[in-house]
């Protein structure tokens, strides 16, 4: 059973540029965390996705950020315009949540992004 | 919201001694507190975890405590070795929230 997956594991952007960060969970989880985490501080939720619906993006900025976790395909963190301050590592998370239960949630490798 | 709070953020000890890092959470109705080890350049590893039903729980040298009354929780790992040298993340979970709210982290660092 494969774990979590994330890719590219290094995105590097210039200023302005685009950025698309793609997690594929673990088979058989329906849920999917975004974090972000800079050097040497801890995990900030993003936001929480199930397929096609959006459970909770309180973390995410409002501007500039978007994700999405379709019925097909990985779940995507999509980040427009980016800025130096966006470089940071970007780790997805993934749990089958089952109902009235609180699962343990499996982390990806990250996507390290460096904004020139 | 949850607040999480870790301590301390940097931890040195010996090889073979033990090592305790501390958190503490603010909201009751939190029930799932998971511990996540995570190396250099690598992801979070889940290494252990308790539920709100029980008041410990423990896997080898690992072991977690948990007091719901003073809302805290601690990660115990004994007989320390070289290579649990790395940052230790708690967490807290309500099933009646989204979110898993993560403590700042410690740096653990086991001499030879």
């Amino acid at each position: 059973n494969a774990g979590v997956m994330q890719n590219p594991r290094h995105l590097v952007r210039r200023r302005g540029q685009e950025a698309r960060l793609r997690c594929s969970p673990m088979k058989g989880h329906s849920h999917v965390y975004w974090y972000r985490q800079l050097p040497e501080e801890g995990l900030k939720f993003m936001v929480y996705l199930q397929k096609e619906n959006i459970i909770d993006e309180s973390g995410m900025p409002k501007e500039r950020f978007s994700a999405e976790f379709p019925k097909e395909g990985p779940s995507i963190l999509r980040i427009q315009q980016v800025v130096r301050g966006d470089s940071a590592a970007y780790f997805c998370a993934s749990s089958p949540n089952l109902a009235g239960v609180t699962d343990t949630q499996y982390f990806g490798p990250g996507t390290r992004l460096t904004v020139l | 919201g949850e607040n999480v709070e870790q301590h301390p953020s940097t931890l040195s000890v010996q090889e073979g001694d033990s090592a305790v890092i501390k958190c503490t959470y603010s909201d009751s109705a939190s029930n799932y507190f998971p511990w996540y080890k995570q190396e250099l350049g690598k992801r979070p590893q889940l290494i252990i975890d308790i539920r709100s039903n029980v008041g410990e729980k423990k896997d080898q040298r690992i072991a977690v405590t948990l007091n719901k009354t003073a809302k805290h929780f601690s990660l115990h790992i004994t007989e320390t070795q070289p290579e649990d040298s790395a940052v230790y993340f708690c967490a807290a979970h309500s099933n009646t929230g989204n979110q898993f709210y993560f403590g700042t982290g410690t740096s653990l660092t086991v001499i030879p």
